[in-house]
């Protein structure tokens, strides 16, 4: 039931893109996206309520698509303060509330 | 200063033994979640709770058990029926249609 994202690890150079998808075999009320660092709380990045919705800030944004069951992140020109684990966070429609995340994506942004 | 505070950081149990980890939070927050953390297997859920004196099951709660009897608290207690307990434990809270605000997490480890 976790939502599956891909993919599992990347590494990029400076200034470099990437893309992280995270995929539900439910229709979804809403995707979370979020960074930890190594041994501390995840943080949040944002979070997205409507099909077909995009958001961003600064060079990090994300997609969920019209159908609710996918999204995904978008990171452009990399900075080594990007480096840290990214985790989607999904609510299922009619689970009152439950808030389940996927396995994580590793990113690690190299000089 | 709103957040939500995790306790006791480190905690070592021995087999057979229960123990209890604390979660407050000054939110104001209905939703509170108990998240499980492993590498490589990112959140997985393991109790949550939408109101005082309800929750629910999560993905892995055998060997769990939790209370909500105030609205600002939601401690987690680890029984001797959960055999693997070594493990990053992650207490969140969410108001609706927002983030989730992570506490600092307690790391237990069975001696």
């Amino acid at each position: 039931q976790q939502p599956v994202q891909s993919p599992q690890a990347v590494i990029l150079r400076e200034g470099e893109d990437a893309v992280i998808n995270c995929s539900s075999s439910k229709a979804l009320y809403s995707v979370h996206w979020y960074r930890q660092k190594h041994g501390e709380a995840p943080v949040f990045l944002m979070i997205l309520l409507k099909g077909g919705e995009q958001k961003g800030h600064d060079k990090i944004s994300a997609s969920f698509n019209e159908k609710k069951q996918q999204s995904s992140l978008y990171l452009t020109a990399s900075q080594l303060s990007y480096s840290g684990t990214y985790f989607c966070g999904t609510e299922p429609f009619r689970q009152g509330g439950k808030l389940i995340f996927g396995q994580g994506t590793e990113l690690s942004v190299k000089p | 200063d709103g957040g939500i505070t995790q306790s006791p950081k480190y905690l070592f149990r021995k087999e057979g033994q229960n123990v209890t980890l604390s979660c407050e939070q000054n939110l104001n927050h209905d939703a509170m979640y108990w998240y499980r953390q492993d590498p490589g297997q990112g959140l997985r859920l393991i109790y949550y709770s939408q109101i005082v004196n309800d929750f629910q099951k999560g993905d892995i709660a055998e060997g769990y058990s939790v209370s909500r009897e105030k609205k600002e608290s939601f401690p987690l207690t680890v029984t001797s029926a959960q055999k693997n307990p070594t493990a990053f434990y992650l207490c969140a809270s969410i108001a609706l249609n927002t983030e989730a605000f992570f506490g600092q997490g307690t790391r237990l480890t069975v001696v």
